[in-house]
């Protein structure tokens, strides 16, 4: 069975400082990897994927990511926070052999200091 | 660029009510998804739909609740007798025949009084 654990549900960053939101994963066979933003009021919309391709994944945003095997991790990182970053992260894992349903972690909110 | 729609954004009914939320999927997509989200929750998988019927669910998704896709563009998820804790962001999403990446709409946004 698959599960993600986000690591603290709440994170404040200053403005330009680095952005790290943690994730870890379990699954019993290759995963693939999420990362969703939900803005306020807003549905889920898709930062990055990890689908067994290449371990650090870059996506919208200046978001990035790294698959870490060994460590079952698939931290995000920004490396400078903007204002319009701030808004609730999530990351999902789904069945790389069926694709069928994605588990969710429970979501990190991203607070940026001007 | 496609995107997945839902319809209504946001909607209030009794409780012992019948409610059906609406979805317009992507349109060359296979794969379809009711996630629901209860205020502060984590999403949660309800029901994937495939070929015109249930491919997998979840224990949240018993006998009150349905799913249908009545023409070739819509689907929807019916809930026969609302709850109080029913109410929740409900999600639908959609993939393609790759099944990799799932798209979801903005959701509609239930409150069962």
């Amino acid at each position: 069975a698959q599960s993600v654990t986000q690591l603290g549900s709440h994170v404040s960053v200053s403005e330009g400082a680095l952005v790290l939101l943690r994730c870890n994963y379990s699954s019993s066979v290759p995963p693939y990897l999420f990362w969703y933003v939900q803005y306020p009021n807003q549905g889920l919309q898709l930062l990055l994927k990890y689908t067994s391709a290449a371990t650090l994944v870059k996506g919208i945003n200046g978001f990035e990511a790294e698959f870490k095997k060994s460590e079952t991790s698939f931290h995000l990182t920004k490396p400078s926070a903007h204002m319009s970053d701030a808004a609730e992260y999530f990351c999902a894992v789904s069945e790389s052999d069926t694709g069928n349903q994605f588990y969710f972690g429970t979501g990190t909110s991203l607070t940026v200091i001007p | 660029e496609p995107e997945v729609t839902q319809t209504p954004s946001h909607q209030v009914t009794q409780m012992g009510q019948e409610v059906i939320l609406r979805c317009v999927p992507i349109s060359n997509h296979l794969y379809f998804y009711w996630y629901r989200q209860i205020l502060g929750q984590k999403v949660e998988f309800l029901v994937s739909f495939y070929n015109n019927e249930i491919s997998e669910k979840s224990e949240i998704f018993d006998d009150q609740f349905s799913v249908e896709r009545p023409d070739g563009s819509n689907f929807t998820l019916k809930i026969r007798s609302t709850k109080l804790e029913d109410s929740a962001m409900y999600f639908c999403a959609s993939t393609g025949g790759g099944r990799e990446t799932q798209y979801f709409g903005p959701g509609t946004r239930l409150l069962v009084l």
